[in-house]
């Protein structure tokens, strides 16, 4: 099993550009997540799905879009990325019932 | 206002001796806590966990102590590695099910020095 694939894994962008960071998942989790990492700040949930066709917002969804289609990808949309958006974000899914989260690797995305 | 705390940035121990890592949490509801490790360029991967109706929880080198009263966790290494040297966030939510969100402190950097 792969578990997690993120891609890419860094991605440099200009102000006003949109990208899509791709995340699948070859464990049949329902949940699904997309955070982000930034110095002294932690993790914090950007959106979250917990099955096909269902999306919610987390902490800090503004800026981003999601859609979840099928069970293994959970794409994360930027549609006009500002320099606010450089960070590291990661994918996660898990388990319905369970809270521990498997995470990819992370992409590394700069805003210039 | 982070709703989970980690006041330590960054800690040094000699390969060997505990490593003790602290976390303290402000929302009484949090009822289930989490460790997750975070080695550099990969993702966090989960390490142990403790739920609310127990105060330990010890898995090997690794145990969970919650103090609920204080809204406090530790979590001890004992002993310390090189290889445990790593970031370690302490994360919480309200319930037990993937579909609660899980609030992540903004970690420690562990550095175990041989």
């Amino acid at each position: 099993n792969a578990g997690v694939t993120q891609t890419p894994k860094f991605q440099v962008l200009k102000t006003g550009q949109s990208m899509t960071l791709q995340c699948a998942q070859d464990m049949n989790h329902e949940y699904m997540s997309w955070y982000r990492q930034d110095p002294g700040m932690g993790l914090r949930l950007i959106h979250y799905s917990v099955g096909a066709g269902i999306t919610d917002q987390g902490e800090v969804p503004n800026g981003y879009n999601v859609s979840r289609s099928t069970t293994e990808d959970f794409p994360l949309r930027l549609l006009s990325a500002a320099p606010s958006q450089t960070s590291v974000y990661f994918c996660a899914s898990s388990y319905s019932g369970d809270p521990e989260a498997f995470f990819g690797q992370g992409t590394r995305l700069t805003v210039v | 206002d982070q709703q989970v705390k980690q006041n330590s940035p960054s800690l040094s121990v000699q390969e060997g001796r505990i490593s003790i890592l602290n976390c303290d949490y402000t929302n009484s509801m949090f009822d289930y806590f989490l460790w997750y490790k975070k080695y550099p360029a990969e993702g966090p991967t989960f390490l142990i966990s403790i739920s609310s109706i127990k105060d330990k929880n010890e898995d090997g080198r690794f145990t969970v102590f919650l103090n609920k009263s204080a809204k406090h966790l530790s979590l001890h290494i004992v002993p310390s590695q090189p290889g445990d040297s790593a970031v370690y966030f302490c994360a919480a939510s309200a319930g037990r099910t993937s579909y609660d969100k899980v609030i992540f402190g903004p970690g420690t950097s562990l550095s175990v020095i041989p």
